[in-house]
């Protein structure tokens, strides 16, 4: 099974900072991961798919890049509404679907 | 606007079985794969089972292969799954989710499996 390591697992941040997730897979996954945010009791809303694409309705502060093993999701500026869990999907080894075990951003 | 709305968690004892449904609105049902995943409390997510848009394919994790059941009723826009002989490890919130990449997820399903 690929693995997926997901870092940091909690990130302490300010309105209007710059600020990085990144997932680590333990092979190539060929660009096969998407992006999740999640709120307490609501469902998980995806952010970006396929490392880089938008997700209709996404914020554009939102952005992911990466390639091969290795995957970051960005937000540009941070609004109070962004602050909640955020987690990765590998999607490449179907269907044995791998996830990152998530990170909790909080505000400082 | 899709939303899956999923029911039939609850407390049981080891061994027994239960099955949960997630009803689907917004969309074509019928076009689309269905997954559903799980989440253990205090553990990340975990990838159960997925049914193609016609039920011709249907794939398993190793941790619930033989015991659990996934299906759908086109006819209901209602997936199912239906679970069997269920063990402590099984505790979890369990989510529906739409399409072969994961786009649209429910809002979840508590079940506690404990004597």
């Amino acid at each position: 099974d690929i693995q997926m390591t997901q870092s940091p697992s909690f990130l302490s941040a300010s309105v209007g900072d710059r600020v990085t997730i990144n997932c680590k897979a333990s092979q190539n996954i060929n660009k096969y991961l998407n992006w999740y945010q999640q709120k307490l009791g609501e469902a998980p809303k995806r952010l970006i798919y396929n490392t880089n694409n938008l997700q209709t309705g996404i914020p554009s502060r939102f952005s992911g890049s990466g390639s091969g093993t290795d995957y970051t999701l960005t937000i540009s500026s941070l609004q109070p509404e962004d602050f909640a869990t955020y987690f990765c999907l590998q999607h490449n080894s179907f269907p044995m679907y791998t996830f990152g075990a998530g990170t909790k951003l909080e505000l400082k | 606007e899709v939303q899956l709305v999923e029911s039939g968690g609850g407390l049981v004892k080891p061994g027994s079985s239960l099955k949960l449904s997630c009803v689907a609105s917004g969309f074509t049902f019928s076009s689309y794969g269905m997954h559903w995943i799980r989440q253990a409390p205090k553990k990340g997510l975990e990838w159960i089972a997925l049914i193609y848009y016609d039920s011709s394919n249907k794939y398993y994790a190793d941790s619930v292969k033989g015991r659990f059941t996934i299906s759908r009723d086109n006819s209901k826009n209602t997936l199912y799954l239906e679970m069997n002989s269920l063990r402590s490890e099984d505790t979890a919130m369990y989510y529906c989710a739409k399409s072969v990449s994961p786009d649209y997820w429910g809002q979840g399903v508590m079940v506690t499996v404990s004597s």
